[in-house]
């Protein structure tokens, strides 16, 4: 069982580059969402997708956009990559009932140059 | 709006030695409670949790967790903490009514020899 799969694990942008990250889960989850983790200031949400085809942003959405492809998938685009968002990224997963935890990916370490 | 704050950044302490890691929360609603560890360049993975019921939850590897809800407290205790323990804890809130968890800023546990 895979669980939340991340890709790419690595990524070196230069500023104004753009790329996807792509999320999939493999436990029939409802609720996805995307964090960034930087140091000192724990796990900031950036966007979720409560149910497939619902968005909604979270504490930090400047700068990215996400797409619930399916229910299996949720991706984050940066358009313009900036040196500000050289960052942990992490993707969860969660059965979407609020008494059930959060399964987190292995995460993308993103460097913009 | 949700918070959580960990007030300890970080806390050395020596093998088989306690050791206490706070989480204080703010909520207006009923929450559930997280504790998630995570190692070096890992995601995170669930330690335990309170939903309901008992206030004192425990894990397999020795941590529990007592919700305090005069206090607004979920802190986590073991009585005697291994090397392997050397990791960093993040305390993490959701509620009813809300699809998003909220993460603390953390708390880096390093045990010394």
């Amino acid at each position: 069982n895979a669980g939340v799969t991340q890709t790419p694990k690595f990524q070196v942008l230069k500023t104004g580059q753009s790329m996807t990250l792509q999320c999939a889960q493999d436990m029939n989850h409802n609720s996805m969402y995307w964090y960034r983790q930087d140091p000192g200031m724990g796990l900031r949400l950036i966007y979720y997708s409560a149910s497939e085809g619902t968005t909604d942003k979270g504490e930090v959405p400047n700068g990215y956009n996400v797409s619930r492809l399916n229910k299996r998938e949720f991706s984050l685009r940066l358009e313009s990559a900036a040196p500000s968002q050289t960052s942990v990224y992490f993707c969860a997963s969660s059965g979407g009932r609020m008494n059930t935890e959060a399964f987190f990916g292995q995460g993308t370490r993103l460097t913009v140059v | 709006a949700q918070s959580v704050t960990q007030l300890d950044s970080q806390v050395p302490v020596f093998e088989e030695a306690p050791v206490e890691l706070r989480c204080n929360y703010s909520s207006s609603v009923s929450v559930y409670l997280f504790w998630y560890v995570q190692y070096p360049n890992q995601g995170l993975q669930l330690l335990l949790k309170y939903l309901s019921g008992s206030t004192l939850v425990e894990s397999i590897n020795g941590f529990e967790a007592e919700f305090n809800k005069s206090q607004t407290s979920f802190h986590l205790r073991k009585p005697s903490v291994h090397i392997s323990d050397t990791a960093e804890y993040f305390c993490a809130v959701t509620s009813s009514g809300t699809y998003k968890y909220i993460f603390g800023t953390g708390t880096r546990l390093k045990v010394l020899a």
